[in-house]
């Protein structure tokens, strides 16, 4: 499979730990997305990477939020501290050079607080 | 700020109605729209923008200034069209975030 690979594809912790999920884009794409989204709702934007560069953050990124691109390849997007309020599916996309407007989603993974 | 709204959660037509999934935004500046589609247990892919002008499976969907919309539409709705549908806009100066509307489920009855 050549698409955007996301692992965990189901995470399920303890209020208070922290998670690590990581991405896997489509190889030579130099873009990089991360979105959440809660159930009932559309995607919402989280971050955004070229290459290694985070270019844009949301306000929804709080401190508890970190993600990093180090070699322009995989991305990790770590929460500390989860709270309930993280329990969501996160989004991860890639776009090439030549096509940023086309976004390519992996499966994404579902992460449950309790 | 943009804001991107579907008014109908769910849309529910007959095979070989015609479909119009509504969608209005709110974005002062020059916005790119675009239509995402999710089928049953497959992955979010993009399905239209409004750049290209084109028609995917059959849709079309033109950018309404004046409105501020972006309907979706099929004049003949098929089975294999049911899937959620969001519709998307892309700020001017962004470098490639997406704000989503909150999605509608479009259901195709035979």
């Amino acid at each position: 499979d050549t698409g955007v690979s996301q692992d965990p594809r189901h995470k399920i912790t303890k209020r208070g730990q922290n998670v690590t999920f990581r991405c896997d884009p489509i190889s030579e794409h130099n873009r990089l997305y991360w979105y959440r989204q809660t159930l009932g709702q559309g995607p919402e934007f989280l971050t955004y990477f070229q290459n290694e560069a985070q270019l844009e953050k949301s306000r929804l990124l709080s401190d508890r939020f970190s993600a990093e691109r180090p070699k322009g390849s995989f991305s990790t997007l770590e929460i500390q501290r989860t709270e309930q309020g993280d329990s969501a599916m996160y989004l991860c996309a890639s776009s090439p050079k030549d096509s940023p407007y086309e976004q390519y989603f992996g499966p994404g993974t579902r992460l449950t607080v309790t | 700020a943009q804001r991107v709204t579907q008014p109908e959660k769910l849309l529910s037509v007959f095979k070989g109605a015609p479909v119009e999934l509504k969608c209005n935004y709110s974005y002062s500046g020059s916005p790119e729209l675009f239509w995402y589609v999710q089928y049953s247990r497959q992955r979010l892919q993009l399905l239209l923008r409004h750049i290209s002008r084109e028609s995917i499976k059959g849709f079309t969907a033109d950018l309404n200034k004046g409105e501020t919309s972006f309907h979706l539409k099929k004049p003949f709705a098929q089975e294999e069209d049911s899937a959620m549908y969001y519709c998307a806009l892309r700020e001017g100066t962004s470098y490639g975030k997406l704000t989503f509307g909150q999605g509608t489920i479009l259901t195709v009855h035979p």
